[in-house]
C-alpha cells in the first residue's frame, strides 16, 4: 500500500487477556518502529527492526511485551496478560534504510483494556 | 543517546496571531531535526524537518531553523488559522545512523475563530 498500515484500529480488551497488533510498513522501507501513545506521555519508544538484525527492545516495558517481524515486512506487537495501563495507542512507523531520515507512521490501533 | 525539549502546551491562539513552540535538543554531532504534526483523528505526520546546521526547514507557513549555538530548532508561523489546531511534536534521532526517532512530548495548539 502507499502508507504504514496498522490493524485493527480500536481493541477493547479484557484485563489479563493477550492481544495482537499488526503493522505492514511501507514496501521497501528497511525499518521498523513501534510507539506508545499515552495521554499526557508523549510518545515511547517500544521496539525497533533494522533489516536481519537483532531488534532493539530497549524499550519494551516489561517481558509481557514482545514483537516480531516476519520476512523483513510485516510485524506483530503481542501484549500478554493485558493490564489497564497497558491502555493507549500503539503507533508503527517505518523508515527506508538511509540514516537520519523521518519516520512514516500508521494511524495507530488505540488500545483499551477494561 | 539525543534527547529533546520541548514547551509544553497547551497553547490557545486567536486566528492570525503569531505562533512560537520552542524546542531545545541534547545531542552527539548534527541530527537531522523533525517537526511532526497530529490533527484530530489522525496519525502522526511530517511537518518540516532540517538536515544540517542553519537549514530552515518550512511547510504550510510553519518554519524552524536548525541553530547549533543555541542548540534549538523552534516552530513559528506568523499566521495561524483554525485548521492548524492539532499537536506538534519535535524530534531527533535518538542516535547516530537509522535509528529510533526520540520525541518531545508535544504541544497542543488551539486556535480559536
Amino acid at each position: 500500500g502507499a502508507g504504514v498500515s496498522q490493524s485493527p484500529s480500536n481493541k477493547v480488551t479484557e484485563k489479563g487477556k493477550d492481544v495482537e497488533l499488526r503493522c505492514d510498513p511501507i514496501s521497501g522501507h528497511t525499518a521498523l518502529y513501534w510507539y506508545r501513545q499515552s495521554l499526557g506521555q508523549g510518545l515511547e519508544f517500544l521496539i525497533y527492526f533494522q533489516g536481519n538484525s537483532a531488534p532493539d527492545k530497549s524499550g519494551l516495558p516489561s517481558d509481557r511485551f514482545s514483537a516480531e517481524r516476519t520476512g523483513g515486512s510485516v510485524s506483530t506487537l503481542t501484549i500478554q496478560r493485558t493490564q489497564q495501563e497497558d491502555s493507549a495507542v500503539y503507533l508503527c512507523a517505518s523508515s527506508p534504510d538511509r540514516g537520519n531520515t523521518e519516520a512514516f507512521f500508521g494511524q495507530g490501533t488505540r488500545l483499551t483494556v477494561v | 543517546g539525543n534527547s529533546v525539549t520541548q514547551m509544553e502546551g497547551p497553547v490557545t491562539l486567536s486566528e492570525e496571531a503569531f505562533l512560537t513552540i520552542n524546542c531545545t535538543y541534547t545531542a552527539t554531532g548534527y541530527p537531522s531535526l523533525f517537526w511532526y504534526v497530529q490533527y484530530p483523528g489522525e496519525g502522526l505526520q511530517l511537518l518540516l524537518k532540517a538536515t544540517k546546521a542553519d537549514d530552515k526547514g518550512s511547510n504550510k507557513g510553519f518554519e524552524a531553523t536548525y541553530r547549533k549555538e543555541t542548540t534549538s530548532f523552534h516552530l513559528e508561523k506568523g499566521s495561524v488559522q483554525v485548521s492548524d489546531s492539532a499537536v506538534y511534536f519535535c524530534a531527533l534521532p535518538l542516535n547516530s545512523g537509522n535509528t529510533p526517532l526520540v520525541f518531545g512530548k508535544g504541544t497542543r495548539l488551539s486556535v480559536i475563530a
